[in-house]
């Protein structure tokens, strides 16, 4: 596609609910990468991938995140058991090959838990 | 580890006139690049400017310019002829030369702009 799009733009989740988040980057983007934003804060990294290897993950916040890219294409951010906390926007990021310049953001997804 | 820090949360700037955006950072590395980006309300982070460590030269884009005092770590941004559209967050950004390296982000800036 022309653009990193991601899905649902907006998800309210019960707290203990399990959600989904997708990413499907540009097509032939190599690296990949899940960012959280917090309101008024700046993103932080969760994890990385170059094709379907999950190279860094040492940003996940617990082991109930958890991310996939099976095929290198679409990648998925599960949240298990969903907390307040993790009320946020999550931006996938992706680019052709690992190189020293900006990535293409998408639009993200906001998380809200209630 | 790398720290970006944006201390001013808000500014504010007339159209047509000039504001300039700070950012500091740290690192112990010599080579790196930074970034700032610009989110709007839809959230997409848009990149403005790009400039390499290595590069004594001050990167420009448009109406967009950069500070960058590598000895002082320092970054800023100036936007000169300021219009309507350039409202939205500002995110100063550092990323490492190293392969696969993530991009750490300041806090931002909520820059608005008066007609």
């Amino acid at each position: 596609g022309a653009g990193v799009s991601q899905s649902p733009r907006y998800k309210v989740a019960k707290r203990g609910q399990d959600v989904a988040l997708r990413c499907d980057p540009i097509s032939g983007h190599v690296s990949l990468f899940w960012y959280q934003q917090a309101l008024g804060q700046g993103p932080e990294f969760l994890t990385y991938f170059q094709n379907e290897a999950q190279l860094d993950k040492s940003g996940l916040p617990s082991d109930r995140f958890f991310a996939e890219r099976p095929e290198g294409s679409v990648s998925t951010l599960k949240i298990q058991r969903t907390q307040q906390e993790d009320s946020a926007v999550y931006l996938c990021a992706s680019s052709q090959r690992d190189r020293g310049f900006g990535y293409t953001f998408g639009s993200g997804t906001r998380l809200t838990v209630v | 580890a790398q720290t970006v820090t944006q201390s001013q949360p808000e500014m504010s700037v007339q159209e047509a006139e000039t504001v300039t955006l700070s950012c500091t950072y740290d690192t112990s590395e010599s080579d790196y690049y930074l970034f700032w980006y610009k989110q709007p309300p839809s959230r997409q982070m848009i990149l403005v400017i790009r400039q390499e460590a290595y590069k004594q030269q001050n990167a420009t884009e448009n109406r967009f310019s950069v500070n960058f005092q590598k000895a002082a770590k320092s970054f800023s941004l100036k936007i000169s002829d300021s219009q309507l559209g350039d409202a939205a967050m500002y995110f100063c950004a550092y990323r490492s030369v190293r392969p696969n390296s993530k991009l750490t982000f300041g806090k931002g800036i909520t820059l608005s702009v008066r007609p």
